[in-house]
C-alpha cells in the first residue's frame, strides 16, 4: 500500500523567503505526481503535475521535482508571499493511473 | 468552463436522515471521483467512475453509502441513514484520460455535518 508523507507538517516563514516542501512515498510505481494547494474551507487547486517520465515542472514561482528512485518530490516556492499561505498537498496517481493517494499536507504561513 | 460544480456547499442534518450530494463534472471529462476529507484520515478516495460506470468502490465505508452516475454530466453520493461520524467535507473531482497526465480537477466540496 502506498504511503505518502509530507514534512514538515507546518511551516512559518517571513515574506520573501525561498522555501522547500517535501513529499516522500514508498511505492515508486506511479503514473504521476500532483501538487495541490488548499485554502481554509476551500477545495483543492492543482498547481503542478509531473509525469513519471519527467524530473521537474515549473509554473511561475513554483518548481516541483520528482525522484522516483528515492521516492521523493519537492515543491520549491521562490520569493514567498502572504498569499501563498495555504495547505500544500502532494498526491500520487497509481492503480492503473486512476487512483490518487494523498500526502498528509504541509500547512504554510507566510508572514509580513 | 465553470469547473467541477458541487451542491449543496453546506449540509446540516440529523442522524438517521438521508443525505444526497451532487456533482457536475467538467464537460468532456470521462472520469469522476468522490473523495472524503476529515482531520483524522485526511483525503480518501471513496469511489470513481469511468464513462459513467463505477470502476472501484473499495473506498466506500459501508453499505449506507451509495453513488450513481446516470449520465456524463451528473453524479450523486447518497448516505442513508446518516451518522455523526459521516461528518466531513466531500469532494468531487473529474479528469480526462490522457495517458500519463490524467490531471484531476476538484470541486469546492460539500461540508456535511450530521448532528
Amino acid at each position: 500500500k502506498q504511503e505518502v508523507t509530507q514534512i514538515p507538517a507546518a511551516l512559518s516563514v517571513p515574506e520573501g523567503e525561498n522555501l522547500v516542501l517535501n513529499c516522500s512515498f514508498t511505492d515508486s510505481a506511479i503514473y504521476n505526481l500532483q501538487w495541490f494547494r488548499q485554502d481554509p474551507g476551500k477545495g483543492l487547486t492543482s498547481l503542478l503535475l509531473i509525469q513519471s517520465s519527467q524530473r521537474e515542472q515549473t509554473s511561475g514561482r513554483l518548481n516541483a521535482s520528482l525522484d522516483k528512485s528515492s521516492g521523493r518530490s519537492t515543491l520549491y516556492i521562490a520569493a514567498s508571499q502572504p498569499g501563498d499561505s495555504a495547505t500544500y498537498l502532494c498526491a500520487l496517481l497509481t492503480g492503473g493511473g486512476n487512483k490518487l493517494t494523498f500526502g498528509t499536507g504541509t500547512q504554510l504561513k507566510v508572514e509580513l | 468552463d465553470a469547473g467541477v460544480i458541487q451542491s449543496p456547499r453546506h449540509e446540516v442534518t440529523e442522524m438517521g436522515q438521508e443525505v444526497t450530494l451532487r456533482c457536475k463534472p467538467i464537460s468532456g471529462h470521462d472520469y469522476l471521483f468522490w473523495y472524503r476529507q476529515t482531520m483524522m484520515r485526511g483525503l480518501e478516495l471513496l469511489i470513481y467512475f469511468n464513462n459513467n460506470v463505477p470502476i472501484d468502490d473499495s473506498g466506500m465505508p459501508e453499505d449506507r453509502f451509495s453513488a450513481k452516475m446516470p449520465n456524463a454530466s451528473f453524479s450523486t453520493l447518497k448516505i442513508q441513514p446518516s451518522e455523526p461520524r459521516d461528518s466531513a467535507v466531500y469532494f468531487c473531482a473529474s479528469s480526462f484520460f490522457s495517458g500519463r497526465a490524467n490531471e484531476q480537477f476538484f470541486g469546492p466540496g460539500t461540508r456535511l455535518t450530521v448532528l
